[in-house]
């Protein structure tokens, strides 16, 4: 089956820095990605649904200039949560879709913000 | 638009004994729905779902959902709990855009 990979799985940075998580469809193109943030205990919030080489498409109630989403190929797009804090902590979780539209999730990345 | 509305945010079962997750949806259209399952601190898993073919779906490790036009419903069964089946399990519609996911319903597997 079609597999997603996240980069990296867990990373744990200081207040005010910023963090690149990558996202990578590994066995198929995808013209559209998704970026889902999920605190503990709690369901899956889309955050932004990004398109290869245009701009992402954020949730109401997200900041694109903290969330920054790149979508530079088909296989590859990376949310960079920049000048990161504590409240930013969470397990973010990319998605893929694939030409026949069905969706498949990456594993997640853990990010605690000290 | 559409929304899905899990019953039980915590369901117990003993091992051995019959798993049901309730879940409700809405959709303006034939919605796809899906049931996802997360083990702690793990990504998500197809469990199974529907397309608009055969009402009953099958899906991995036993797990089956029955798609229920008139009700509005599409449950998660089980015949026989195993211990490996405690994790959070999400109901979720897609719609033209995105999917919509349930608020989760935990289970737990009594020994």
């Amino acid at each position: 089956g079609a597999v997603v990979s996240q980069h990296p799985s867990r990373v744990i940075c200081k207040s005010g820095t910023s963090v690149k998580i990558e996202c990578r469809s590994l066995d198929f193109q995808a013209t559209t990605m998704f970026w889902y943030r999920q605190f503990p205990k709690q369901s899956l919030m889309l955050m932004a649904t990004s398109n290869e080489g245009s701009k992402a498409t954020y949730e109401q109630g997200v900041e694109k200039d903290k969330f920054l989403i790149n979508h530079a190929s088909l296989t590859l797009s990376t949310l960079t949560v920049t000048s990161a804090h504590p409240e930013d902590s969470s397990f973010y979780i990319c998605s893929a879709r694939d030409g026949r539209r069905s969706q498949y999730f990456g594993p997640g990345t853990r990010l605690l913000v000290l | 638009a559409q929304s899905v509305t899990q019953l039980d945010s915590h369901v117990s079962v003993s091992e051995g004994t019959p798993v049901l997750l309730r879940c409700n949806y809405s959709s303006s259209y034939s919605p796809s729905l899906f049931w996802y399952v997360q083990h702690p601190n793990k990504g998500l898993q197809l469990l199974l779902k529907y397309t608009s073919a055969a009402t009953l779906v099958k899906g991995i490790n036993g797990f089956e959902a029955e798609f229920k036009k008139s009700e509005t419903s599409f449950h998660l069964t089980k015949p026989s709990a195993h211990m490996s089946d405690a994790a959070e399990y999400f109901c979720v519609v897609s719609g033209a855009r995105q999917l919509t996911f349930g608020s989760g319903t935990q289970l737990t597997v009594l020994p």
